[in-house]
C-alpha cells in the first residue's frame, strides 16, 4: 500500500459544478495536509494547508481532514475554466527528522469545461 | 507572502556543459531548501534537500557528484547539473520552507540538453 493515494482521474466538470478532490494515506505521523495546484510545465503553487483534523475555506476553496479516517479531500465551489490544471496533495510530519520533506499524491487532472 | 523565484525558467545547452539553476526566497529566510525533478505525467521526485550551510542530503540514486547544490544563505540555493547528457533533459523545480514542513514552490527549471 502506497502512503498517499489519489486518484488520478482525469476528471473533466462542467463550469460551475462543484469539485471534490480527494487522498488517503498511511501514515499517522502526517500532521499538515496540503494542496497545491500545478499548470502544465510551471511549479506547484500551494492552495491550502491545514494543520491536523478540521475544515478550512478560503474563497472557493475548502479542504478537509479526517485524521481518524487517514482522509483528506478538496472541495471547488462554482469552479471556472481556470482551474483546469493537476491537484496535488501531499502530507508531512512537521517534526523530527525528515519532517519537512513531503509525502506527495500522484495528482488528479481537473478539467473544466466552458 | 511566501514567494519562491527560479531562474531561468528554460535553458538550452549542448552536452558536456554544466547549467546552474538558481532558487530565492524573495519574502522570507528558508529554513531548508529542496530540489525536485518531473518527468512529464508524473509526479515530483525528490532529488535532495539542503540546509543554509550545510552539505545537502541527496536521495538514494541521485548523483551528487553530477547534480551539485550549494546552499550559501538562509535565501539562496543553486543547483548545478555538471557535465549534462541528453539524459538529463527534464523540468527541475526548487522549493523552500521556513517551518511545519510547508513548502513554497518556484516556478521551475526546464532543461534541455542537446
Amino acid at each position: 500500500q502506497k502512503e498517499v493515494e489519489q486518484d488520478p482521474g482525469p476528471l473533466s466538470v462542467p463550469e460551475g459544478a462543484i469539485v471534490s478532490l480527494n487522498c488517503t494515506y498511511s501514515n499517522s505521523a502526517f500532521q499538515y495536509f496540503m494542496w497545491y495546484r500545478q499548470y502544465s510545465r510551471k511549479g506547484p503553487e500551494l492552495l491550502m494547508y491545514t494543520y491536523s483534523s478540521g475544515n478550512k475555506e478560503d474563497g472557493r476553496f475548502t479542504a478537509q481532514v479526517d485524521k481518524s479516517s487517514k482522509y483528506i479531500s478538496l472541495f471547488i465551489r462554482d469552479s471556472q475554466p481556470s482551474d483546469s490544471a493537476t491537484y496535488l496533495c501531499a502530507m508531512s510530519a512537521g517534526s523530527g527528522a525528515g519532517s519537512y520533506q513531503l509525502t506527495f499524491g500522484k495528482g488528479t487532472k481537473l478539467s473544466v469545461i466552458p | 507572502g511566501a514567494v519562491v523565484s527560479q531562474h531561468p525558467s528554460w535553458v538550452i545547452c549542448k552536452s558536456g556543459t554544466s547549467v546552474k539553476i538558481e532558487c530565492r526566497s524573495l519574502d522570507f529566510q528558508a529554513t531548508t531548501m529542496f530540489w525536485y525533478r518531473q518527468f512529464p505525467k508524473q509526479s515530483l521526485m525528490l532529488m535532495a534537500t539542503s540546509n543554509e550551510g550545510s552539505k545537502a542530503t541527496y536521495e538514494q540514486g541521485v548523483e551528487k557528484d553530477k547534480f551539485l547544490i550549494n546552499h550559501a544563505s538562509l535565501t539562496l540555493s543553486t543547483l548545478t547539473v555538471t557535465s549534462a547528457h541528453p539524459e538529463d533533459s527534464s523540468f527541475y523545480i526548487c522549493s523552500a520552507t521556513r517551518g511545519r514542513g510547508i513548502q513554497y514552490f518556484g516556478a521551475g527549471t526546464r532543461l534541455s540538453v542537446l
